[in-house]
């Protein structure tokens, strides 16, 4: 079975750009969720889709960031404009159910780079 | 703020030896995972908790759930090469919001 697939796997662009991150969870998988892997911080939750739904945004970090689930079989994460403070590795992650205490499983996640 | 807290923060071992890593929270949780993540690749999880006091095992790999609902504790027994990562342990906090640790980097001396 396909996982939860990511792309691109790698992003380098320059500061000031668009930068849209894509998903696909595995198929039957209700919850979608975003992450920001760096060094300094460690995974952190971005935002959550139940049901294509936004539940909790309180994780994304401005307003040049944003997510949408127009359907469960696709999400996009979108950096706009993008900055060099927002280089890491991007992951998604589905679950089963619909409370996050599901176990999540991860996609192979995108590095971003922001020159 | 509520906070989990993984340690210790690297372990250096000979293969064959055994290992231990724990997490503690500020808060009690009703579910502790534990995951893996190799080089290039997203967390896979290990195993799931989901009762205080259980213990589940998954090969050489056994993880706890303390009876306080606030720790849980991953072994792994017989280390090889291919243990080296990156192991994380998580919980929901208010059951909705999905919180990991730092994570412990596991380097195998062949």
């Amino acid at each position: 079975d396909a996982g939860v697939i990511q792309s691109p796997r790698h992003e380098v662009t320059e500061m000031g750009q668009e930068v849209t991150l894509r998903c696909k969870p595995i198929s039957g998988h209700n919850s979608l969720f975003w992450y920001r892997q760096t060094m300094m911080r460690g995974l952190e939750l971005l935002i959550y889709f139940n049901n294509n739904v936004p539940i909790d945004d309180s994780g994304m970090p401005e307003d040049r960031f944003s997510a949408k689930m127009p359907n469960a079989s696709f999400s996009t994460l979108k950096i706009q404009p993008s900055e060099p403070r927002d280089s890491a590795v991007y992951f998604c992650a589905s679950s089963p159910g619909s409370s996050s205490n599901q176990p999540q499983h991860f996609g192979d996640g995108t590095r971003l780079s922001i020159l | 703020g509520q906070q989990l807290n993984q340690s210790p923060q690297s372990m250096f071992i000979q293969e064959g030896e055994d290992v231990s890593m724990n997490c503690t929270s500020s808060s009690i949780f009703n579910t502790w995972l534990w995951y893996k993540q190799d080089p290039g690749e997203g967390p896979v999880l290990l195993i799931a908790l989901y009762k205080a006091g259980e213990l589940t095992s998954n090969g050489r790999l056994t993880a706890q759930f303390g009876i306080t609902r606030k720790d849980s504790f991953l072994n792994i027994s017989a280390s090889i090469p291919s243990d080296v990562g990156i192991y994380f342990c998580a919980g929901p906090f208010n059951n909705n919001d999905m919180r990991f640790g730092a994570g412990t980097r596991l380097t195998v001396k062949p």
